[in-house]
């Protein structure tokens, strides 16, 4: 258990709708990531959060929008959501900004029908 | 852009052997080097890393390889074991830049065979 936690696990939706992931990351740790993983891809890096503030963006639709709370808690909207969106949805967390051991939740498996 | 990559997408190997993942990058900002091990239906879990002042790191049975000026770095298992079988993924960072978000690669499905 890396004490990174993502609900929910599963998730069933149809195209244009709009979606919310939720990350809470391990205690004490400050910053969230947000990381995408399609069929056959690598997880490819889609924004950062350090206590409370975006701190890097990668290859994150403008669909897509995510924030962290005063409680580093963290949430991932995807909204008009396409087909194409199916994949899973990894978080991890880090005690701070310098800190390249992320730890990973389990991930949320989107399913756009 | 693919600024990590793992070009064996599978490795097959047999109980007891070495397994050798490798891992090419093109940013020669990169300064830190991690590998992930993934299991179905789980996130990736963090095996071990180098940073670049480095040319190798050991724990255990896990050993990972630096070469800078080849932009190169590997994993490796010695021995292998049936419980190795899984994904692995290289990734690296910049770890004394402003951001220090983790450029992975596509990764490698290890099988370890009995």
């Amino acid at each position: 258990d890396s004490g990174v936690t993502q609900t929910p696990k599963h998730l069933i939706t149809a195209t244009g709708q709009r979606v919310t992931l939720r990350c809470s990351p391990r205690s004490g740790d400050l910053s969230v990531y947000w990381y995408q993983q399609s069929l056959d891809q690598g997880l490819q890096f889609l924004i950062q959060y350090y206590n409370g503030e975006e701190r890097a963006k990668g290859n994150i639709l403008e669909r897509f929008s995510a924030q962290q709370f005063p409680d580093l808690h963290s949430e991932l909207n995807l909204s008009s959501l396409e087909l194409g969106d199916s994949a899973l949805y990894f978080c991890a967390s880090s005690v701070d900004w310098g800190n390249t051991e992320a730890f990973f939740g389990q991930g949320t498996r989107l399913t756009v029908v | 852009d693919q600024q990590v990559k793992q070009n064996s997408p599978s490795l097959s190997v047999q109980e007891g052997r070495i397994s050798i993942l490798n891992c090419d990058y093109t940013n020669s900002m990169f300064d830190y080097f991690l590998w992930y091990k993934k299991y179905p239906a789980e996130g990736p879990t963090f095996l071990i890393s180098i940073s670049s002042i480095k040319d190798k790191n050991e724990d255990g049975r896990f050993t990972v390889f630096l070469n800078k000026s080849a932009k190169h770095l590997s994993l490796h298992i010695v021995p292998s074991q049936p419980g190795d079988s899984a994904v692995y993924f290289c990734a690296a960072s910049n770890y004394g830049g402003a951001t220090n978000k983790l450029i992975f690669g596509t990764g490698t499905l290890l099988a370890v065979q009995p």
